[in-house]
């Protein structure tokens, strides 16, 4: 199977900062990455897709200015969360489908608490 | 979009029982895959199955896609075995996107 990474695991700051997540692709290129995220005791949702060299499309609900996202390289995609608050607390998962393979694979996650 | 729907939402065993979670979905769909989402947060890949059944030591899967609907075995159960377990569809036309159900929360005693 294909690998998916995550940085960092987890990660604390203060409300009002901002938070970059990084997903990358170790073993295949992605021009294509999900972002999801998941509240405690629920499942996951989509936020948005990250495409490589565009713009992101986001699903409905989810803030385009508040949540940033990069595809910088066909390897590496970033969340970055701007001015953080506590209600966006939770654990944020990417996924990316690898060329030649039907099932999509998932990073391990990042679990971001905002005090 | 489309719904998908798990049952039961908990489930308690005693280590060695079986047991068969189920999924179903309201429209057809190109990926469907089973996940277990262990303490850590971390999900594991079970079963990349659309359609047909597959076996992997003492889990099996199986789909009937015209149906709609998705069944995961587990047998023996262990300790090991406890988490969440997601069924989660691509909808057509999201290139490769998932759509999670809400999961069955497995616990398995000693």
């Amino acid at each position: 199977g294909a690998v998916v990474s995550q940085h960092p695991s987890w990660v604390i700051c203060k409300s009002g900062t901002s938070v970059k997540i990084e997903c990358r692709s170790l073993d295949f290129q992605a021009t294509t990455m999900f972002w999801y995220r998941q509240f405690p005791k629920q499942s996951l949702m989509l936020m948005a897709t990250s495409n490589e060299g565009s713009k992101a499309t986001y699903e409905q609900g989810v803030e385009k200015d508040k949540f940033l996202i990069n595809h910088a390289s066909l390897t590496l995609s970033t969340l970055t969360v701007t001015s953080a608050h506590p209600e966006d607390s939770s654990f944020y998962i990417c996924s990316a489908p690898k060329a030649g393979e039907t099932q999509q694979f998932f990073g391990p996650g990042t679990r971001l608490t905002v005090l | 979009g489309i719904q998908v729907e798990q049952s039961p939402p908990d489930l308690i065993l005693q280590e060695g029982a079986n047991s068969t979670l189920r999924c179903n979905f309201s429209d057809s769909v190109n990926n469907l895959q089973w996940f277990h989402q262990n303490p850590w947060g971390q999900l594991i890949n079970l079963f990349y199955i659309p359609s047909g059944t597959k076996q992997n030591g003492r889990l099996s899967a199986t789909t009937v896609a015209t149906e709609r609907y998705s069944l995961l075995y587990i047998s023996s159960s262990q300790t090991t075995d406890s988490g969440v377990y997601f069924c989660a569809v691509e909808v057509s036309n999201s290139g490769y996107a998932l759509n999670f159900g809400k999961g069955t929360s497995l616990l398995v005693t000693p």
